[in-house]
């Protein structure tokens, strides 16, 4: 059974960087596509990236490009997701979650950007 | 990208009532379609994947189907716990998108 655990609440502030981590366990982690969502406060869900591992090089949103940098590290199955340039509009629960069809999926991460 | 617009956006419904929820798609998506639950304060849960594709552990209440561009999430029989947001998804295109969510209440 695979399970995801996320890193803890953070708060930031405008303009800086935020690294989120999400630890996988039980499972093979370099096959399998580790994407990233997002949800704003009341807001739906937004898919962010992925990465697969074995292949290295993760990928983004388009509208996040340049901001965001997805990461994965096979010595300690652990994938990040890193956003820079922090908005207020970026203050939301990241997930991340696995394959096509996402599960399972970590708990969430709050990130909270504020002066 | 392809958009996703799930109709209806909220519904109120009595225990017991068949609830039907739909996905249309911008584009053809070959059934790479997949559906979710998620309930205040909790991560999505996967409903159905590959449009009908009932995922393991999930009540056999729940369906999906539809081909194209149209996809229906249906609930045989409303039960309590069943009030939540859904959310349809698709897997055939990149970027992946998300429907806007339907909020279902329990009347």
């Amino acid at each position: 059974q695979v399970q995801l655990v996320q890193s803890g609440a953070e708060v930031k502030k405008p303009g800086s960087s935020v690294k989120v981590a999400c630890k996988t366990s039980g499972g093979d982690f370099s096959r399998h596509a580790i994407s990233w969502v997002r949800q704003a406060p009341g807001q739906g869900l937004e898919w962010m990236g992925r990465i697969i591992p074995y292949l290295g090089k993760g990928n983004a949103v388009q509208r996040f490009q340049g901001r965001v940098s997805i990461t994965a590290d096979d010595s300690t199955t652990t994938a990040y997701m890193e956003l820079s340039s922090l908005r207020f509009d970026d203050t939301a629960v990241y997930y991340c979650t696995l394959g096509n069809w996402f599960d399972p999926w970590g708990q969430g991460t709050l990130v909270t950007v504020s002066s | 990208d392809i958009q996703l617009t799930q109709s209806p956006s909220s519904l109120s419904a009595s225990v017991g009532d068949r609830v039907t929820i739909t996905c249309r798609a911008s584009q053809s998506m070959n059934n790479y379609i997949n559906w979710y639950q998620q309930k205040p304060g909790k991560a999505p849960k996967l409903l159905i994947y590959v449009a009908s594709s009932l995922q393991s552990g999930v009540p056999s209440r729940f369906s999906g189907s539809g081909s194209g561009t149209d996809f229906t999430l249906t609930i045989s029989s409303l039960q309590p716990d069943d009030s939540a947001t859904y959310y349809c998804q698709q897997s055939f295109s990149g970027p992946w998108t998300f429907g806007q969510g339907t909020r279902v209440e329990i009347k």
